[in-house]
């Protein structure tokens, strides 16, 4: 079954430093997401991507922050200086189409990155 | 202001015993809603939604939720907890735009 995968798993990092946060989406899928959960909080959207620009970015989602798809298969996430309360759990996921659009497509979620700060 | 809560951070139930959590929504606009699982270690899994069809949804593992309108509801429920239950559950909405909005979360603890 396609699942959405992500790499590293876990990563440490002193804070100032630049991080890339790696997602493989699925095949087909055209709408990709970030996400993240700092611990013991609720999952928060950070950013939606379609057809290579941003469509969707929260507040968080600021210019510390950047999204790319270098490839046709790999979804990056960047924060180009880190800070400690952007240590938390990075969730990257895809779907067929829109939430928006006229009918409702999964969102198919990654397992996860977890980003420790230090 | 669209919101969504989901009540009890932490729920015990015993095996066996009927799992009831709950999510409320706040919306101006008729939401997609979604309970997602995720297992320790692991990534988000979906575990049912409702797309304005049927109010009650069923979805995997025995769970299902019905969509309550006039209570602002959608609740999940399975009747009989299973030790493999235990995870944590997260209620998501969607208010027309392209993001999931989600709960806080329950983890569920199954008592043998």
């Amino acid at each position: 079954e396609p699942e959405v995968t992500q790499t590293p798993s876990h990563q440490v990092t002193q804070m100032g430093q630049e991080v890339i946060l790696r997602c493989v989406p699925i095949s087909n899928h055209l709408y990709f997401y970030w996400y993240r959960q700092i611990l013991g909080q609720k999952v928060e959207f950070l950013v939606s991507f379609y057809n290579n620009e941003i469509s969707e970015k929260s507040e968080i989602f600021d210019d510390q922050f950047s999204v790319e798809r270098p490839d046709g298969s790999n979804f990056t996430l960047k924060i180009r200086s880190t800070k400690l309360e952007d240590s938390a759990m990075y969730f990257c996921a895809s779907s067929e189409w829109d939430l928006a659009g006229s009918s409702y497509n999964e969102q198919f979620f990654g397992p996860g990155t977890r980003l420790t700060v230090l | 202001a669209q919101s969504v809560t989901q009540l009890g951070s932490h729920v015990s139930v015993s095996e066996g015993a009927l799992v009831l959590l709950r999510c409320n929504y706040s919306s101006s606009v008729p939401p997609y809603l979604f309970w997602y699982v995720q297992y320790p270690n692991q990534g988000l899994q979906l575990l049912l939604k409702y797309t304005s069809a049927a109010t009650l949804v069923k979805g995997i593992n025995g769970f299902e939720a019905e969509f309550k309108k006039s209570e602002t509801s959608f609740h999940l429920t399975k009747p009989s907890a299973h030790m493999s239950d235990a995870a944590e559950y997260f209620c998501a909405v969607n208010f027309g735009n392209e993001k999931l909005t989600f709960g806080t979360g329950t983890r569920l603890t199954i008592i043998p």
